[in-house]
């Protein structure tokens, strides 16, 4: 049971290139988010969809952009790297009423 | 602004020990309640919810809540090397967005 994979794992971007971090859930969640983790800090909420073609921003969103097609599927994109987007990126999944969240194991982004 | 505070540590309790991890929030309609580990290096893992005034016990680790002071504790009983972790707190809000704390350090001394 797979349950939420990331990919890439690790990433170095140059400064203004683009990306996109992929998350896929085999668990048929409704629910899916988007955190970055800086050094030494809490996750926090980037983007976050309850169900496929609704999604909605959370605390830090400038600079990210998403889409939800699909149940499974909840890609990030970043479309002008900036430095201050260098941060381990994790994406995850719940559903029910205890909403408890499932995390993927993050994909390490460096932008230099 | 919704904030979750935590003492960032480090906390040290020989093993064995009571380890006492703290967590405040400010946003009083604040539904649920979470406990997350989190090893160096990795993605964070749930080890308890609670959503109601009250204690929560699920085998060495219980939850404490008490909403009228906006307080969520974690006690971790016969502390183990492997309970070194950072521990973040988590707090969810109306429209399904969560916040964390900044995590407590956690080490176990053998």
């Amino acid at each position: 049971n797979a349950g939420v994979t990331q990919t890439p794992k690790f990433r170095i971007l140059k400064i203004g290139q683009s990306m996109t971090l992929q998350c896929t859930q085999d668990m048929n969640h409704n629910y899916m988010y988007w955190y970055r983790q800086d050094p030494g800090m809490g996750l926090k909420l980037i983007y976050y969809s309850v169900g496929a073609g609704i999604t909605d921003k959370g605390e830090v969103p400038n600079g990210y952009n998403v889409s939800r097609s699909t149940t499974e599927d909840f890609p990030l994109r970043l479309e002008l790297a900036a430095p201050s987007q260098t941060s381990v990126y994790f994406c995850a999944s719940s559903q029910g009423l205890e909403n408890i969240q499932y995390f993927g194991a993050g994909t390490r982004l460096s932008v230099l | 602004q919704k904030e979750v505070e935590q003492n960032s540590g480090p906390l040290s309790v020989p093993e064995g020990a009571i380890a006492s991890l703290n967590c405040t929030y400010s946003d009083r309609v604040s539904q649920s309640f979470f406990w997350y580990r989190q090893y160096s290096g990795k993605s964070p893992e749930l080890i308890m919810s609670i959503y109601s005034n009250g204690d929560k016990e699920d085998g060495r680790f219980t939850a404490q809540l008490n909403k009228a002071s906006q307080y969520v504790s974690l006690l971790i009983r016969d502390s183990q090397p492997s309970d070194s972790a950072t521990y973040l707190c988590a707090v969810k809000v109306a429209g399904n967005q969560f916040y964390f704390g900044t995590g407590t350090s956690l080490t176990v001394i053998p």
